[in-house]
């Protein structure tokens, strides 16, 4: 079973239009991690957030927000304001404490935003 | 700057022939991973690390193998017998395998094809 769903395989919006990517995951652990990571094309995932299991506050960088709820299992990104250097896959990930630092992926989201 | 070196960025590899991937970290990580990337299916795990001199099998480690001999590299080679090797290949680190909150830090990436 897929432990990371993310379901929109791809998205276009208008610049300046706002985007939010979903992420569902699944796990029996009390204790774990998750994670987005953003990949240009150049090739290299950057990370972006990481949020623990136990902190189900919002958070906001810039134009950038995360929106984690346990009560749907999911972790959801939000572009506000998007640019065209926003274009990028887009990855949910998650590490389960009983595990150690093995990732789960999602199998990523396209974003490609139009001028 | 600290950070993961891949190289090359390129490779073609002939029927039959085994090419190695290499993957050095300044980070002074414990945990090297390398991944598989295609098309639609996010990033798979092929072999992962720990510590120097010991390696485990991830999800798809059939057709490849692994070393580490040193801290700081993490060599992956793909043998004849991965009939399918055409792919983007990441290789990461994290600061210790055992610690499910670190993010992992990734490389630019190796693209291998087939002549």
């Amino acid at each position: 079973a897929q432990k990371v769903t993310q379901a929109q395989t791809e998205i276009s919006v208008v610049e300046k239009e706002d985007v939010t990517l979903d992420c569902v995951y699944e796990t029996r652990d009390t204790t774990y991690y998750l994670f987005w990571y953003k990949q240009p094309p150049s090739g290299e995932l950057v990370f972006l957030i990481r949020r623990n299991s136990f902190d189900e506050q919002n958070e906001i960088s810039g134009r950038y927000s995360w929106n984690f709820q346990k009560s749907t299992s999911s972790f959801n990104f939000t572009i506000t304001a998007s640019q065209v250097v926003d274009s990028a896959v887009y990855f949910c990930a998650l590490s389960e404490a009983t595990v150690g630092n093995q990732f789960y992926f999602g199998t990523g989201t396209s974003l490609t935003v139009i001028p | 700057d600290g950070g993961i070196t891949q190289s090359p960025k390129y490779l073609f590899r002939k029927e039959g022939q085994n090419v190695t991937l290499s993957c050095e970290q300044n980070l002074n990580h414990d945990a090297m991973y390398w991944y598989r990337q295609d098309p639609g299916q996010g990033l798979r795990l092929i072999y992962y690390s720990q510590i120097v001199n010991d390696f485990q099998k991830g999800d798809i480690a059939e057709g490849y193998s692994v070393s580490r001999e040193k801290k700081e590299s993490f060599p992956l080679t793909v043998t004849s017998a991965q009939k399918n090797p055409t792919a983007f290949y990441l290789c990461a680190s994290s600061p210790r395998q055992s610690l499910s909150n670190q993010p992992q830090h990734f490389g630019d990436g190796t693209r291998l094809s087939i002549l």
